[in-house]
């Protein structure tokens, strides 16, 4: 069964710095992995997708992913923080082992960003 | 861009009362998902559904919950008898078939039950 583990419920930086958030995948087929983000009080946006094309995925707002099969990670980064960036961050992963294709969500890591 | 809409965006019931939160996937897409998160913690599955029935549901979606597309645009979760612990923001979510694994999720229903 699929699964995913976000390391860290919460990560803070500096505006301008990196920001990193951490995601592994548990997956006895090739996964398909997402990242969303959810504003206070809002819905889920969809960051970027990978879905076994190109290893380095970018997103919106400047984000990217690298899919790395061999630490089965979906790490998220960003090279400058922006206050605006300050949100929920959920990783998630198709469960298509199933017909219903669900997904699978982590715990999610909140980012907090300091001016 | 294509949307899902949910309604209403926040519904206060007493709790024992019969509740349904409705949901217009986009078009052209055939899964369909309801998710909930309780304040604070992670978003959770209970249930898809697909060609006019549930192709999987969680433990979370027991007896009191079902669902329905009563039409070709709506598709609806309902509580029959909700209690306390029912208190969430409830998510749909839809995505075609064209496997690009499109999700798109609605801003979300925000239940509080009394």
């Amino acid at each position: 069964a699929q699964s995913v583990t976000q390391l860290g419920s919460h990560v803070s930086v500096s505006e301008g710095a990196l920001v990193l958030l951490r995601c592994n995948y548990s997956s006895s087929v090739p996964p398909y992995l997402f990242w969303y983000v959810q504003y206070p009080n809002q819905g889920l946006q969809l960051l970027l997708k990978y879905t076994s094309a190109a290893t380095l995925v970018k997103g919106i707002n400047g984000f990217e992913a690298e899919f790395k099969k061999s630490e089965t990670s979906f790490h998220l980064t960003k090279p400058s923080a922006h206050m605006s960036d300050a949100a929920e961050y959920f990783c998630a992963v198709s469960d298509l082992g199933n017909q219903g294709g669900k997904l699978i969500f982590g715990q999610g890591t909140e980012l907090s960003v300091k001016p | 861009e294509p949307e899902v809409t949910q309604t209403p965006s926040h519904q206060v019931t007493q709790m024992g009362q019969e509740v349904i939160l409705r949901c217009v996937p986009i078009s052209n897409h055939l899964y369909f998902y309801w998710y909930r998160q309780i304040l604070g913690q992670k978003v959770e599955f209970l249930v898809s559904f697909y060609n006019n029935e549930i192709s999987e549901k969680s433990e979370i979606f027991d007896d009191q919950f079902s669902v329905e597309r009563p039409d070709g645009s709506n598709f609806t979760l309902k509580i029959r008898s909700t209690k306390l612990e029912d208190s969430a923001m409830y998510f749909c979510a839809s995505r075609p078939t064209d496997g690009s694994y499109g999700y798109t999720f609605g801003s979300g229903t925000r239940l509080t039950v009394v």
